[in-house]
């Protein structure tokens, strides 16, 4: 069975960074997409970036204007998502989605982190 | 980037009673190799999305058949031969033609 488990959620202030993590199952993390979804508050979902775990590429959302940075520990089967130079408006829930080849779908999701910045 | 519209922001439903959602699109999400890229999604409170339909009218794992996808092109429905009470959510369509994929702000499903 496919999971993804995410880190605990944080608490940062404006200007600052944060980096949050998203474990991947064994048996999938060695050739997969995994994709950065966020959530503000009562929106819809946004979509970030991804990357294939296999060889590192990555694509970004151009909305971050090179804010976002995506990597993975394969040893650790664990992708990050990077978040630099955080605004208020930054506070959301961010998610990791497995994007599933045969269905083009994402069809499997981590279970969000919440990133709230304030000063 | 493809803007993804949905008309209803939410819809109220007796159980039992059949409903469609629908999402439009600002360009064709019809790839060169025939498949269209359009899903739906359900959002239930508190919780993480979950696919329910992709490549338009697939329906994903689980999913019962009393729920199907239609469209094609731009214009694109979700439907409910019989709504049940665990329909309750937030429905969105999302378009991975291309990067960034979008989603529709999404149609909020309630029971009465």
């Amino acid at each position: 069975q496919v999971h993804l488990v995410q880190s605990g959620a944080e608490v940062k202030k404006p200007g600052a960074s944060v980096k949050t993590s998203c474990k991947v199952s064994e048996h999938i993390f060695t050739n997969s997409a995994i994709h950065w979804v966020r959530q503000a508050p009562g929106q819809r979902p946004e979509w970030m970036g991804w990357i294939n775990t296999g060889n590192g590429r990555t694509k970004y959302s151009q909305k971050f204007h090179g804010r976002v940075t995506i990597s993975r520990d394969t040893s650790a089967r664990t992708v990050f998502m990077e978040l630099s130079t955080l605004r208020y408006e930054d506070t959301a829930v961010y998610f990791c989605a497995r994007w599933f080849g045969e269905s083009e779908a994402l069809d499997v999701w981590g279970q969000g982190t919440m990133v709230t910045v304030s000063s | 980037d493809i803007e993804m519209t949905q008309s209803a922001l939410s819809l109220s439903v007796t159980p039992g009673e059949s409903v469609s959602i629908s999402c439009r699109s600002s360009q064709s999400l019809l790839h060169d190799n025939g498949y269209t890229y359009l899903g739906w999604y359900l959002q239930k409170p508190g919780q993480s999305p979950q696919v329910l339909i992709y490549l338009g009218s697939n329906r994903a794992s689980g999913v019962p058949n009393r729920i199907s996808g239609s469209g094609s092109g731009t214009d694109f429905s979700l439907k409910f031969s019989r709504v049940e009470a665990g329909d309750v959510g937030v429905y969105y369509c999302m378009q991975a033609l291309q990067t960034p994929f979008t989603f529709g702000q999404g149609t909020r499903l309630e029971i009465k």
